[in-house]
């Protein structure tokens, strides 16, 4: 089976950076995927890294690094808005599921 | 811009009744999926479904759930007898390939609550 570690809460303040961990367990490892989710809503996609490296899109951007087996989420400039739920998940070589971690919350103050 | 569609958005249902949860994939989408997260837990796999047949499916998709895809365009759930632990919310997913490499997309989902 698969084991995904993350810290389950965050707080910070408007303006601010936050890096998000995600550590995991698995074999054949494909791919690392971060989700946010509002209230319980619709997880929606925000980031994909199937290599090592950082990828930005716009204030968010993720990293992975397979030989550590982690990854991380940063949050940049942060707003209101992104009060939310961050979830990691991993996707397996010939698998076409995402296992999920258990998430963080991330509470953005002002 | 395409979204997943399902409905109904609350479903209320006494145990061991069936209920049946419905979803509309983006079109062109080949890949499709059911996952579950009961409340204030993570977002569990229940089955993937490619090319008319389950693709994949978790231990949580035991023999009283099934899906189906009746015509070219809904996806549905069925949950035969329902217990009281199957109360969480489900969301359908859809993707234009696997969900290995791209982006899953996820419907707005149904909370399910059996009393």
């Amino acid at each position: 089976g698969q084991s995904l570690e993350q810290p389950s809460e965050v707080t910070a303040v408007e303006g601010a950076i936050v890096q998000i961990n995600c550590t995991y367990q698995t074999s054949g490892f494909y791919g690392l995927s971060w989700y946010q989710q509002h209230d319980g809503g619709a997880p929606t996609f925000l980031s994909y890294n199937g290599l090592d490296g950082l990828e930005e899109t716009g204030r968010f951007s993720s990293f992975l690094s397979r030989s550590d087996s982690y990854g991380y989420l940063l949050l940049q400039e942060l707003q209101m808005k992104d009060s939310a739920s961050y979830f990691c998940a991993v996707s397996l070589e010939g698998d076409y599921k995402l296992s999920f971690g258990a998430g963080t919350t991330v509470t953005v103050r002002a | 811009e395409p979204e997943v569609t399902q409905t109904p958005s609350h479903q209320v249902t006494q145990m061991g009744q069936e209920v049946i949860l419905r979803c509309v994939p983006i079109s062109n989408h080949l890949y499709f999926y059911w996952y579950r997260q009961i409340l204030g837990q993570k977002v569990e796999f229940l089955v993937s479904f490619y090319n008319n047949e389950i693709s994949e499916k978790s231990e949580i998709f035991d023999d009283q759930f099934s899906v189906e895809r009746p015509d070219g365009s809904n996806f549905t759930l069925k949950i035969r007898s329902t217990k009281l632990e199957d109360s969480a919310m489900y969301f359908c997913a859809s993707s234009e390939q696997g969900a290995m490499n791209t982006e899953a997309f996820f419907g707005q989902g149904t909370r399910l609550t059996v009393v």
